[in-house]
Formats: C-alpha cells, structure tokens, sequence
C-alpha cells in the first residue's frame, strides 16, 4: 500500500480543468515539497511540477498547490497531449525514504 | 542541457547480481542527489534508493533489504546501482534520477531514459 493515495483515473474533454489529488501525512507531503511526473506508456517520466513551481518547458496550464496533508495538481484546459499517468512523490521523514503515489490516470474524452 | 544515460541493463539469472550506472552531464554533479526509481511493467513507479551530493548519506528502500547497494563518483560524473540475489520481481526499467537539492529529501527534477533489468533463466 503506498504511502501517499492518488485517484485511480480521472478524466475530462479538451480545454477542461481536472485536478488530480495526492493524499499523505505529517511525516511526507504536509512537511516536504511533492513532485508531480508524467508517464506515458512509451518513455521516461517527466517532471511536470515541484512543489508549485513549474519546471522550464511544460505548459502553464499546468499548477501546483499543498493544502495540510494533501497536495494538487492542476490541469487547466486539458490537452490530448496530457493523456497519461500521473504520479505523486515526496519525502518521508519517518520512513527516510521518498514515497510514490500509485498514479492517476489522465483520460482526455 | 541535463542529461542523464543509464547503462548496464539486460539479462540476468535469478540469484544472480548486475550492476547498473547512469553517467551524468549538463550540471553541477557534486551539487545535487540521485535517485534510481524503477518500473515494473504493468505497475507503478518505485522509489529504489537515494545518494546524497557528498555521497555520505544514503537511503534505500525497506523492500530490499540489503540487496541493492548505491554509489557516485563525483570525480566521473556517474552513479552506480549493485543489483544482489537478484528475483524475478526485480525485473523493471531502473530510471537514474536527479533531485532539486542536494540531500535527498526534495522533489526529481530530471530523469534519464532508463535501462532494462530482465531477471530470468
């Protein structure tokens, strides 16, 4: 069971806003910066955000955010090019470990 | 331009051991920690073990149990995964990863393209 809980599928037509969700606890996302990474079936992931700063090259459309335990992701106007999985993953401080969602999958009708 | 190259993937016997490196360029290598995460198909992404910039703090996950060793040589750039008693579960792509910061505990900013690790007879 991960340590941090994402929606398994999540989806929406073309200029839509989804937001994705990525719960943990005091000892990971309420404490540390989460990253956000995309995933197709074909590639490496992507770094798609960290924290709420977006990385050089991905779309504005794209944010971040962190409310107590739980943090978001942001898709607004949804494209068929962000058709993919999203994972979730911060630090834990009591697991020293750094801990993964299980991924959400973005479906564009 | 980051860049990060994985080698060293393929085929190997269960119980048997592999290692696996990432050569770096682009950046600052001292600077930053490392990450290898890796994927099994079908299944997500998995935290395997983390470096810190120096090299003297490093974490693994509780799942391998002493298994995997990591380790960097700043001088050459690269980072280096000792893969033990390997089982058939193990066979994923193994992805080297930097971090934003230097100590582990901050977000993956870059990815290399990953390697192949078949654990098979």
């Amino acid at each position: 069971q991960s340590a941090l809980t994402q929606e398994v599928s999540v989806s929406g037509t073309v200029g839509q806003k989804v937001i994705l969700s990525c719960s943990g606890s005091g000892t990971n996302v309420a404490n540390y910066a989460v990253g956000w990474y995309q995933k197709t079936s074909q590639g490496a992931p992507k770094t798609v955000m960290y924290g709420s700063q977006l990385p050089s090259g991905i779309p504005d459309r794209f944010s971040g955010s962190k409310s107590g335990t739980t943090a978001s992701l942001t898709i607004s106007g949804l494209q068929p090019d962000d058709e993919a999985i999203y994972y979730c993953s911060t630090w834990d401080s009591r697991l020293k470990a750094k801990v993964f969602g299980g991924g959400t999958k973005v479906t564009v009708l | 331009e980051v860049q990060l190259v994985e080698s060293g993937g393929g085929l190997v016997k269960p119980g048997g051991s592999l290692e696996v490196s990432c050569i770096a360029s682009g950046f600052t290598f001292e600077t930053y920690s490392l990450n290898w995460v890796r994927q099994v198909a079908g299944k997500g992404l998995e935290w395997v073990a983390s470096i810190s910039s120096s090299g003297r703090a490093i974490y693994y996950s509780d799942s391998l149990k002493g298994r995997f060793i990591v380790s960097r040589d700043n001088a050459k750039k690269s980072v280096s995964l000792q893969m033990n008693s390997l089982r058939a579960e193990d066979t994923a792509v193994y992805y080297c990863a930097r971090d934003l910061c230097s100590g582990g505990n901050c977000p993956i900013d870059y990815w290399g393209q990953g390697t192949l690790v078949t654990v098979s007879s």
